[in-house]
């Protein structure tokens, strides 16, 4: 049963310290995904890959987030210097994105990294 | 930003009764799609619609959509309290490469 998969799945943190998360997509799949999610805002775009290129991540505070891709089956998200503000629950997900329509359709969310900054 | 606005924010009601969540986007879409979080989890895909169907069934749910008001409805028949969880819709624009935008969600809590 194919699944994305994400570490860690808890992560408690004091401000100005770097945290990074990581995420295993689903094997074939070519599109990533970063959400953030607080009861406030929701569930937010950070950032997403296709084919490991970044397409947009402007969701995403660029003065301390970075997204990447290292290999397909590996996507990072990094806060440095974290944070209060940034204590969410940090979603990866993952889609097959057909070349030639180019729409995505279903997407696979990982159990999330509950992030707390304290 | 979010396209999608799901409508009640919160819904309460008695197994065995019907649960429906509304939702309204604002352009034009090539699908919608409905997930489901139970808490402390992630997202699960329940139902896709494309922009050219009215109307979708999968087991106990039934999707409607209406390209010209915008809007899409989640229905769940004969509810029970494992379907206790936060609904979500959300949008795929008709344009290669984008992501899809969620709404805020329906909390609903069914008891028994």
């Amino acid at each position: 049963d194919a699944r994305v998969t994400q570490t860690p799945r808890h992560k408690v943190t004091e401000m100005g310290q770097e945290v990074t998360m990581r995420c295993q997509p689903i094997l074939g799949h070519n599109t990533v995904f970063w959400y953030r999610q607080t009861m406030m805002q929701g569930l937010e775009l950070l950032a997403y890959f296709r084919n490991r290129a970044p397409l947009d991540d402007s969701g995403m505070p660029k003065d301390r987030f970075s997204a990447e891709m290292p290999d397909a089956t590996l996507a990072t998200l990094k806060i440095q210097p974290s944070e209060p503000r940034d204590s969410a629950v940090y979603f990866c997900a993952s889609g097959l994105v057909p070349m030639a329509q180019g729409i995505l359709e279903t997407q696979y969310f990982g159990p999330g990294t509950r992030l707390l900054v304290l | 930003s979010q396209q999608g606005e799901e409508d009640p924010q919160a819904l309460s009601i008695q197994e065995g009764e019907n649960a429906t969540m509304n939702c309204s986007y604002k352009t034009s879409i090539n699908n919608l799609q409905w997930y489901r979080q139970n808490s402390g989890r992630g997202l699960v895909h329940l139902i896709l619609i494309r922009s050219n169907e009215r109307e979708k069934h999968s087991g106990r749910l039934r999707v409607t959509l209406d390209t010209s008001k915008k809007s899409s409805s989640l229905l769940i028949t004969a509810s029970r309290a494992a379907d206790t969880a936060s609904y979500f819709c959300a949008t795929a624009a008709n344009q290669a490469g984008t992501a899809l935008i969620f709404g805020k969600g329906t909390t609903l809590s069914v008891s028994s």
